[in-house]
């Protein structure tokens, strides 16, 4: 089935651990995303890919960092977690950055809670 | 800044037609989407506006003015199944979207 995998579901982490969240999309799509979402805010971009080699920060870039490889993955990484980053993390994809090509199909979506 | 507001909440009835109104203000303009979202999964697409006017599409309307800021999504003949989060989007001059927190709809039987 075409669409976005995320992995894992759920975790529960210790602050100062290292934790790297996975996303890998069938649809060939050019662009990537990692949002986060938190109750009573709206989704925030961590950062983006618009290609496969190239990555960008998004409005809430700091504890995170990414990689583009190839077209199908990007995992996002917490290098050392903190309470605050306590939440849902969402990967998306869309074909293309520009107007329409906008539309975005995301992932099922990871929670993670940082104790 | 970039600013989107949207009600927190509404209820319905089933049945019945629900509007749920968006203001934004953004730098530069590059068309609004909405999603839905139902409690604990992903949000999916419902509509794309670039062009002043009314899109619909089934059950489903969606209005943009860009001189005033403003969106709506219209919902015809509720069902149960429409209890969710609706978020507004628009795209901002460099492509980026910029989201609303999203309005929760309640429907009642």
């Amino acid at each position: 089935i075409a669409g976005i995998t995320q992995a894992p579901t759920s975790q529960i982490l210790a602050a100062g651990r290292r934790m790297t969240l996975r996303c890998t999309q069938d649809m060939r799509h050019n662009a990537m995303y990692w949002y986060r979402q938190d109750l009573g805010l709206g989704l925030r971009l961590i950062h983006y890919s618009n290609t496969a080699g190239t990555t960008g920060k998004g409005e809430v870039p700091d504890g995170y960092s990414v990689s583009r490889a190839n077209t199908d993955d990007f995992p996002l990484t917490l290098a050392s977690a903190v309470p605050s980053q306590t939440s849902v993390y969402f990967c998306a994809s869309s074909t293309g950055t520009g107007s329409g090509a906008n539309v975005l199909t995301f992932g099922a979506g990871s929670r993670l809670t940082v104790l | 800044g970039q600013n989107i507001d949207q009600p927190t909440e509404m209820t319905a009835t089933e049945g019945a037609i629900v509007q749920i109104n968006c203001t934004y203000q953004t730098s530069g303009f590059n068309g609004l989407f909405w999603y839905q979202q139902h409690a604990g999964e992903a949000p999916t697409f419902l509509s794309y506006n670039v062009l002043d006017g009314l899109e619909e599409k089934g059950r489903f309307s969606s209005f943009l003015s860009r001189s005033k800021g403003y969106s709506y999504l219209l919902l015809k003949e509720l069902q149960m199944k429409d209890s969710a989060s609706y978020l507004c989007a628009p795209m901002d001059s460099n492509y980026q979207l910029i989201w609303g927190a999203g309005t929760k709809l309640i429907i009642k039987p």
